[in-house]
This record gives structure tokens, sequence and C-alpha cells, in this order.
């Protein structure tokens, strides 16, 4: 069973603050992706990594940073966090499944909010 | 560009009778594959269904999609609503990357 967590769960902070999010999965996948949900909006991919030390640009990749240090971790980084930022983050790893496509596994979300 | 369209953001409907979630989609990639996510209040999206072959019936607790290459569909059944399946339900497409792309998700909700 895919094993995806995420730290802390609950966080707020003040406009202009430095926020890191983070990521951990133990189930040995290669991929990994950070995502926001918003009420209308749906999952936006923000980041996205193929492996430590690799980063790919995601939809909504504006006002955020990441970076995979190693294959089970990934961070989120809101260096000056706004209130426009404020919304329910989750992280994802997945590998090739049956056919090659990609089932992507979640983690329990971190909600942020930014005053 | 490819896309996932959920026509209805939210749909509610008594226990005990049939419900359809609505998903077409848009793509060029020649080989595809399809997830239904449910995401039950205040916990993460899992996966309900998944599919990468034409015409036939794929089924999980419940819940049953058929992938319709011909009219660009994956709609997500149940022939008999719980309370339980009161949850935000997502459809996702997968191609030849790694990401995978969402609809804007149906909140489904049963009532008594």
């Amino acid at each position: 069973e895919a094993a995806v967590t995420q730290s802390p769960r609950n966080k707020v902070t003040v406009t202009g603050g430095n926020v890191t999010l983070s990521c951990r999965q133990t189930n040995s996948h290669n991929y990994m992706y950070w995502y926001r949900q918003d009420t209308g909006h749906g999952l936006r991919l923000i980041h996205y990594s193929y492996g430590a030390g690799n980063l790919q640009i995601g939809d909504v990749p504006d006002g955020y940073k990441a970076t995979r240090t190693t294959q089970e971790d990934f961070f989120l980084l809101l260096e000056l966090a706004s209130p426009s930022q404020t919304s329910l983050y989750f992280c994802a790893s997945s590998d090739a499944g049956t056919g090659g496509h990609y089932e992507q596994y979640f983690g329990p979300g971190t909600r942020l909010t930014v005053l | 560009g490819d896309s996932v369209t959920q026509t209805e953001g939210l749909v509610t409907v008594t226990e005990g009778l049939p419900v359809k979630l609505n998903c077409t989609y848009q793509t060029t990639y020649l080989t595809i594959a399809f997830f239904w996510y449910v995401q039950y209040l205040n916990e993460a999206p899992q996966v309900l269904l998944r599919s990468s072959t034409d015409n036939k019936r794929t089924e999980h607790q419940g819940f049953h999609a058929t992938l319709h290459k011909s009219s660009s569909s994956f709609h997500l059944q149940k022939s008999s609503a719980q309370l339980s399946d009161s949850a935000l339900y997502y459809c996702a497409l997968s191609g030849n990357t790694r990401k995978l792309i969402f609809g804007l998700g149906t909140t489904l909700q049963v009532q008594p």
C-alpha cells in the first residue's frame, strides 16, 4: 500500500512570511507532485519531480518553489506568502502502473492559511 | 490541448436511486487511461476506478464505468446510491506523460 505523509497538517502564517511544506513517500516511487485544491478550481499542479535534484514546472507555479532532496522527500516553499496562497495542499507520488499509466497516490493534505 | 470536463459541480440524489456522474475528454494522446478518484470529507483523493480498455466495463465498490473512445467519455454510475457515497469525485486522464489531467470535480450529495 502506497504511503505518503505530509507535515504540517495545518499551518497559519502572515502575508510575506516563509513557509515550507514537507512530503515524504515510502513506496520507492520516482515521481512526486505538489497540488493545490481550491473550490471551483479542482486540483491544480504546482510542481513535480522525477527524482532527487529534479524539478518540473507544473500548471500554476507562480509564487512557489520546490526541491526534491531524496527519492523520498519533496518540499514546497513559499518565500513570500500571500493570501491568494491560502489553500489545501496535496502531495502525491506515482510510478508506472499497468500499461505504463501513472496512478497517483495522495498524502493527507496540508491546510495553509495566509493572513 | 488535452482536457477533462465534468459538467456538474453538484449532483444530489436520493438514497437508493441510481446516480450518474459525467466525464468527457479531449486528447491528442493515442494511448490513454482513465481514473475516477473519490475524496471523502477531510480525506485525501484515492482511486476508485481505473481503465484503459475501450468499451470494457470496470467495477469497484458498486460503482462502474466504461471507457468509450467513440464518444470520448468515461461516466461513473451506480445503480443504488448510499449515504456513504457522498463525496467529491474527480475524473482524470493519463496520457504518455507523467501528469494526470483532472476535471474540476463533482460533489455527490446523497440525501435520505
